[in-house]
């Protein structure tokens, strides 16, 4: 599996877009771009996947560069609640283990 | 449709002693992953089961753990002889074969003293 990099820690205003980078610079062909978030200790979420298109759901955008190289997660409106690790993770499709890096934590300020 | 199910949620075991964590996948799905949490740190993949076989055991300590899916019932992770150094959050993920996307569990968290 690829290795993803992405930073430590980020802040946010409530209300304001979060915008999430990330860069898996050795993905193979294969491998979709997965971003998951985890909130205090529960189990991870899946929030959006892609594999070179840009990709919108009811959580976030997901915006693939054209080499594919690196990554961003847009959540549009920010809100406390989005208050999480996230984590931008490669993998393949079917039966691919995934591959979680120290991810981001996003705090959301009011 | 329930989601992952783990139990138990929280799990106490003295060094030495041996600690059981079940993991129901959603309903109609056949593979099931386990990940370590850990304190501070991200998820570290274990191992991947499909029904009755061990697919992918690459992060599974080479002694004292072991896993399984049989064909009725939960996923056992199966941990002999614990030490602290296994005190973690374990979760587990199911999906179909044709699933983009893998379901969490809530996990469980063990402790051992």
């Amino acid at each position: 599996d690829a290795k993803t990099t992405q930073p430590t820690s980020m802040d946010c205003a409530e209300g304001r877009a979060a915008n999430l980078p990330c860069n898996h610079s050795t993905i193979s062909g294969n491998e979709y771009v997965y971003w998951y978030r985890q909130i205090h200790s529960q189990g991870p979420q899946y929030i959006i996947h892609g594999l070179k298109n840009n990709e919108t759901n009811e959580m976030a955008s997901l915006i693939i560069t054209e080499d594919r190289k690196s990554s961003t997660l847009i959540l549009p409106h920010a809100t406390l609640r989005d208050t999480a690790v996230y984590y931008c993770i490669v993998r393949v499709v079917i039966g691919g283990k995934s591959t979680f890096g120290d991810g981001t934590t996003l705090t959301v300020k009011p | 449709n329930a989601g992952v199910m783990q139990n138990p949620r929280h799990l106490v075991r003295r060094r030495g002693q041996e600690a059981r964590l079940r993991c129901s996948p959603m309903k109609g799905h056949s593979h099931v992953y386990w990940y370590r949490q850990l304190p501070e740190e991200g998820l570290k993949f274990m191992v991947y089961l499909q029904k009755e076989n061990i697919i992918d055991e690459s992060g599974m300590p080479k002694e004292r753990f072991s896993a399984e899916f049989p064909k009725e019932g939960p996923s056992i992770l199966r941990i002999q002889q614990v030490v602290r150094g296994d005190s973690a959050a374990y979760f587990c993920a199911s999906s179909t074969p044709r699933d983009y996307e893998q379901y969490f569990g809530p996990g469980t968290r063990l402790t051992v003293t």
